[in-house]
């Protein structure tokens, strides 16, 4: 059980252009998503907190017009990387959590971005 | 705030030798604690979680770790290695009963050796 799901796994793209990455809760129902940048060999950097049906929480020095994201349902979370430049390239996950405070975050498999 | 300090970026280990990942945490209140597996271009796998019940928390393929208060730690386990082991490995800790967002450790690669 708890299955988070992302797509795409891999996207290539030009720069300029806007990029959507999905992240679906399969078998339970995320009140919070939240997602993650990762860069070669480090660890994960939290963006941004997303509850069902509100605005996302921007962590501090992420630009919130750069990564749009939308938790439209209990079961979807999308992040749009909008005008994206070489600089964005890199790993990005998402989490998904339940509706109780102590169960654990369920990740995707992430999505590699490279922007050439 | 919480914080997670992991001791070594690289482990190394022999098959069949015991397996020691170090994790110590700050927290103004009472943490949760977890672990996560990373293999390549993939995302993060729950290996176990510390929720302020049993100190020493089982969790899959082997693995354990012991919550120990009066020493901030809370290392991860596994008596006997095995090549499918290899992978990067995260400590993460949670405020507030788990209603806090995580925050990482920078992470131990475990490299396993015939």
């Amino acid at each position: 059980g708890a299955v988070v799901s992302q797509h795409p796994s891999w996207v290539i793209c030009k720069s300029g252009t806007s990029v959507k990455i999905e992240c679906r809760s399969l078998d339970f129902q995320a009140t919070t998503m939240f997602w993650y940048r990762q860069f070669p060999k480090q660890s994960l950097m939290l963006m941004a907190t997303s509850n069902e049906g509100s605005k996302a929480t921007y962590e501090q020095g992420v630009e919130k017009d750069k990564f749009l994201i939308n938790h439209a349902s209990l079961t979807l979370s999308t992040l749009t990387v909008t005008s994206a430049h070489p600089e964005d390239s890199s790993f990005y996950i998402c989490s998904a959590r339940g509706e109780t405070g102590n169960q654990p975050q369920h990740f995707g498999d992430g999505t590699r971005l490279s922007i050439l | 705030a919480q914080s997670v300090t992991q001791l070594g970026s690289h482990v190394s280990v022999s098959e069949g030798a015991l397996v020691l990942l170090r994790c110590n945490y700050s927290s103004s209140v009472p943490p949760y604690l977890f672990w996560y597996v990373q293999y390549p271009n993939q995302g993060l796998q729950l290996l176990l979680k510390y929720t302020s019940a049993a100190t020493l928390v089982k969790g899959i393929n082997g693995f354990e770790a012991e919550f120990k208060k009066s020493e901030t730690s809370f290392h991860l386990t596994k008596p006997s290695a095995h090549m499918s082991d290899a992978a990067e490995y995260f400590c993460a800790v949670s405020g507030l009963r788990g209603f806090q967002k995580l925050v990482f450790g920078t992470g131990t690669r475990l490299l396993v050796s015939p």
